[in-house]
């Protein structure tokens, strides 16, 4: 898996985009950008992912840049539910079922009231 | 998405026994992952866990030490073996993708938070 780069934190306001950058300039052409989060040690979520056109779906927007060697994680309007640390991933998928996510340190994302 | 469930939730052990952590799914998955987080740090693949067929270990990870069981698509278990208090970790399961064209995507069980003492 290609390494992902991620700040440590980041502070939004409550109500305001949350966007979240990551840096994969290593990224293989077959793997995937994922991400997840994680509440207070809870199990990661599952939020989106990615080859190399952006998604949408109903919790956040994906952003790929044309060269792919980097991510934006947008959360539309943050609440103070969107508090958690953000892991994005690079993985390959095999078509076979075998593949596997390698966890970074993530962003801790604070929202603030 | 997969409703996954782990049991225990928690538990606190001592030291030199053994806890065997259950995952189930409510559908078939073609595979299933377990994961250690240890306090403080990020998730760690232990191994990935296949129907009928070994389990594959990451670098790090051995069988002896966490011994896992995949009987059929539904089920899996592990077992953290001869526990010292560096085996006290949160222990995740997730599942793999079904099979179906846009099922890539792991989800992930809510965790069991191990103690030893």
């Amino acid at each position: 898996d290609a390494k992902t780069t991620q700040p440590p934190s980041m502070d939004c306001a409550e109500g305001r985009a949350a966007n979240l950058p990551c840096n994969h300039s290593t990224i293989s052409g077959n793997e995937y950008v994922y991400w997840y989060r994680q509440i207070h040690s809870q199990g990661p979520q599952y939020i989106i992912h990615g080859l190399k056109n952006n998604e949408t779906n109903e919790m956040a927007s994906l952003i790929i840049t044309e060269d792919r060697k980097s991510s934006t994680l947008i959360l539309p309007h943050a609440t103070l539910r969107d508090t958690a640390v953000y892991y994005c991933i690079a993985a390959t998928y095999s078509g076979a079922g075998s593949y596997q996510l390698t966890f970074g340190k993530g962003t801790k994302l604070s929202v603030i009231p | 998405s997969a409703v996954i469930s782990q049991k225990p939730s928690r538990d606190i052990c001592q030291r030199g026994t053994s806890l065997t952590i259950q995952c189930q799914v409510d559908s078939q998955v073609t595979m299933m992952f377990w994961y250690r987080q240890q306090p403080g740090q990020s998730l760690t693949l232990i191994a990935t866990a296949n129907q009928g067929s070994e389990a594959t270990y990451e670098s790090g990870f051995v069988i002896d030490k966490f011994p896992i069981s995949r009987p059929n698509l539904t089920f899996s278990t592990l077992t953290v073996s001869n526990m010292s208090p560096e085996d006290s970790s949160i222990y995740l399961c997730s599942v793999g993708p079904s099979g179906l064209a846009g099922r890539e995507t792991q989800y992930f069980g809510p965790g069991t938070r191990l103690l030893v003492l």
